[in-house]
């Protein structure tokens, strides 16, 4: 069975503060791709990243940057300096190589940043 | 980008009538779309999957004749939710896979039964 858990459900910050948001997941796939989505409050999905599971190499986008470990089974997502437009409901998702692009989400994250 | 398209965007309705909400992909062919229901702060619910030329393929607990999926094009795909309650009101998203298998997903409906 696939899962995909974020333990955090709200988590609020001052502006300026760096934030990051846990993901673990389960999964039997040996191939297997996890993302990170931002939900604002218009509810439209954005995405943010994908990760192929044998790309362990940690990767950086201006203010956001991943951290992928297979051996824990986590992918984590860190906001650098946030900022209050960075207020949103982030999810992480899971989907097997072979479950024709199906995606598993976590509950998702309710990030608050607060000027 | 690829964009995807939902049309409405909102809509309300009464207990007992039908809606039918479309996905579009907008500049490419997508020959699986894909259903989500997203209750209140909740997590995303994949619904169905929707091939196009064949039967959509619900997940577990998804009654299909409820919610009536047809993927008539390689770029359109509806959900018409029959003799709708007011525990049907939720936010239903699509998505549309590219040949690339790249994702795009919807902006959403917001389905309000009354």
């Amino acid at each position: 069975a696939q899962k995909v858990t974020q333990a955090q459900t709200e988590i609020s910050v001052v502006e300026k503060e760096d934030v990051t948001l846990d993901c673990v997941y389960e999964t039997r796939d040996t191939t297997y791709y996890l993302f990170w989505y931002k939900q604002p409050p218009s509810g439209e999905l954005v995405f943010l990243i994908r990760r192929n599971s044998f790309d362990e190499q940690n990767e950086i986008s201006g203010r956001y940057s991943w951290n992928f470990q297979k051996s824990t089974s986590s992918f984590n997502f860190t906001i650098t300096a946030s900022q209050v437009v960075d207020s949103a409901v982030y999810f992480c998702a899971l989907a097997g190589y072979n479950q024709g692009g199906k995606l598993i989400f976590g509950q998702g994250t309710e990030l608050s940043v607060k000027p | 980008g690829a964009v995807v398209s939902q049309h409405p965007s909102r809509v309300i309705c009464k207990s007992g009538t039908s809606v039918k909400i479309e996905c579009r992909s907008l500049d490419f062919q997508a020959t699986t779309m894909f259903w989500y229901r997203q209750f209140p702060k909740k997590s995303l619910m994949l619904m169905a999957t929707s091939n196009e030329g064949s039967k959509a393929t619900y997940e577990q607990g998804v009654e299909k004749d409820k919610f009536l999926i047809n993927h008539a094009s390689l770029t359109l795909s509806t959900l018409t939710v029959t003799s709708a309650h007011p525990e049907d009101s939720s936010f239903y998203i699509c998505s549309a896979r590219d040949p690339r298998d790249e994702q795009y997903f919807g902006p959403g409906t917001r389905l309000t039964v009354t």
